[in-house]
């Protein structure tokens, strides 16, 4: 089955830039989404499509992807964007979906 | 505002059966297609099944694949998830979702 890789965690002082990569064999051909999850609260979606941000989403959330790695940076984080972050993508044949392995931020 | 608002889940023994419920509001719902996506206790995000907004298509991981069936009633903007033959890894918080939206999740526990 079809998998997505992310590194367990991640940790980054504040104003720092935290870079958290997704890899997969079908992100050359289909887009990547990035969710956080806090403690306790259901998925925000905080990028779609590879690198646009949904309304209400700080700026200093983007992402990107080359290849088979899709990127989500957060340009200056800040405590409150310790989370947990997960990407997520389908596979070549679009019809089975797959969140990545998770990575956990630390801001401190 | 847009509201996803999951119910149906509770307490079931293995092999049991339940129907989650998803009411949304506040969107065009036959415009979205919808997934449920769970999460075990202290696991990661399992996506679990999708179906397009018309409901024609429907997709399944390979771990419910034969035991769940989504559905979903555009004229009532409800989706549903009937689960059968529930094992013990299927417990979990089951969300309700499109891409942007997501519900608050329903607990579904499997146990004797």
């Amino acid at each position: 089955s079809y998998e997505l890789t992310q590194p367990p965690s991640v940790s980054v002082s504040p104003g720092q830039t935290a870079r958290i990569t997704c890899s997969g064999d079908a992100l050359p051909k289909k887009y990547a989404y990035w969710y956080q999850q806090k403690s306790g609260q259901a998925p925000v979606l905080v990028i779609y499509e590879d690198s646009k941000r949904p309304s209400g989403i700080p700026e200093r959330f983007s992402g990107s992807s080359s290849g088979t790695m899709a990127t989500l940076t957060i340009s200056g984080a800040q405590v409150e964007d310790e989370a947990d972050y997960y990407c997520y993508s389908t596979d070549s044949s679009g019809h089975h979906s797959v969140f990545g392995t998770g990575t956990k931020v630390t801001v401190l | 505002e847009v509201q996803l608002l999951e119910s149906g889940g509770g307490l079931v023994q293995p092999g049991g059966s339940l129907r989650l419920f998803c009411a949304a509001s506040g969107i065009t719902f036959s415009s979205y297609a919808m997934t449920w996506v769970r999460q075990a206790p202290g696991k990661g995000l399992e996506w679990v099944s999708a179906i397009s907004g018309s409901g024609g298509g429907t997709y399944y991981a390979d771990s419910v694949k034969g035991r769940f069936t989504i559905s979903r009633d555009n004229s009532k903007n409800t989706l549903y998830l009937q689960m059968n033959n529930l094992r013990a890894e299927d417990t979990a918080v089951y969300y309700c979702a499109s891409v942007e939206y997501w519900g608050q999740g329903t607990l579904v526990t499997v146990s004797s």
